[in-house]
C-alpha cells in the first residue's frame, strides 16, 4: 500500500534555514500538504498544493516537489517553529496518507 | 471564522460503539468535502475517512472499513462518524476537517479541537 516516509528528528540553528522532505509513490502525482502541530493542539496547514500558503502563515514557509519527494522549507526557523510537522497527499485509490512526522527542534 | 466543534468521545469497553458529530459553522458546508482524522496518545496523525462535498463519494482507511460509517447532514450543517466494533488500537482523539482540493492535492485546510475517544474495559 502507499506511504509517506519523513525523517523522524530534524534540527536547526535558530535563524538557519531548514529543509524536512517527505518521500512517496504518490508525490509523483499528488502534491503534498503540510501541517504543523504543537503539543496539545490540532494541526495547522502551512502548505497545500504547489506550494500555496494559507491566510496567516509567514512566508517564511514554503513548498517544492521533485519526483517522489516534497519538501517543506523554513527560510529562517523561528523559536516558535519548533512543533512536530506532518505531510499529507491523497493516493490514486482516493485515500489519503500522512506521512509519520518530523519532530523539528530550534536550537 | 470557520468553527468545527468535535463532540460523542468517551469512554466504550472493546466491541462498543460510538457517534461522534461534528458541527460546522462560519462556511458554506454543504459545498466542503470533509475529512475525519485521528491522533493515538503520543503518536502521528492517521486518517479515517473522507465524504464528498454531496456525500456520494466516501473512502476509508482499511483499518477502519467495515466498522466505521462516514456521513453528513448539510441541512443540520454537521458530519458523523459512526463507529462500531471498537478495539484498543482505535483509542485517539478524532479531529474533523474541511478539505480543499483538486485533481492534483488535497488537503485539510481547517480542524476542530478533537474529541478523545477511549476504548478500554
Amino acid at each position: 500500500s502507499s506511504e509517506l516516509t519523513q525523517d523522524p528528528t530534524v534540527s536547526v540553528a535558530l535563524g538557519q534555514p531548514v529543509r524536512i522532505t517527505c518521500q512517496g509513490d504518490s508525490l509523483t502525482t499528488y502534491y503534498a500538504s503540510w501541517y504543523q502541530q504543537k503539543p496539545g493542539q490540532a494541526p495547522v496547514l502551512v502548505i497545500y498544493d504547489k506550494n500555496n500558503r494559507p491566510s496567516g502563515i509567514p512566508d517564511r514557509f514554503s513548498g517544492s516537489s521533485s519526483g517522489n519527494t516534497a519538501s517543506l522549507t523554513i527560510a529562517g526557523a523561528q523559536a516558535e517553529d519548533e512543533a512536530d510537522y506532518y505531510c499529507s497527499s491523497r493516493d490514486y485509490n482516493g485515500i489519503s496518507l500522512f506521512g509519520g512526522g518530523t519532530k523539528l527542534t530550534v536550537l | 471564522e470557520v468553527q468545527l466543534v468535535e463532540s460523542g468521545g468517551g469512554l466504550v469497553q472493546p466491541g462498543g460503539s460510538l457517534r461522534l458529530s461534528c458541527a460546522a459553522s462560519g462556511f458554506s458546508f454543504s459545498d466542503y468535502e470533509m475529512n475525519w482524522v485521528r491522533q493515538a496518545p503520543g503518536k502521528g496523525l492517521d486518517w479515517v475517512s473522507y465524504i464528498s462535498s454531496g456525500g456520494l463519494t466516501i473512502y476509508y482507511a482499511d483499518s477502519v472499513k467495515g466498522r466505521f460509517t462516514i456521513s453528513r447532514d448539510n441541512a443540520k450543517n454537521s458530519l458523523y462518524l459512526q463507529m462500531n466494533s471498537l478495539r484498543a488500537e482505535d483509542t485517539a482523539v478524532y479531529y474533523c476537517a474541511r478539505v480543499r482540493s483538486s485533481r492534483y492535492f488535497r488537503a485539510s485546510d481547517s480542524w476542530g479541537q478533537g474529541t478523545l475517544v477511549t476504548v478500554s474495559s
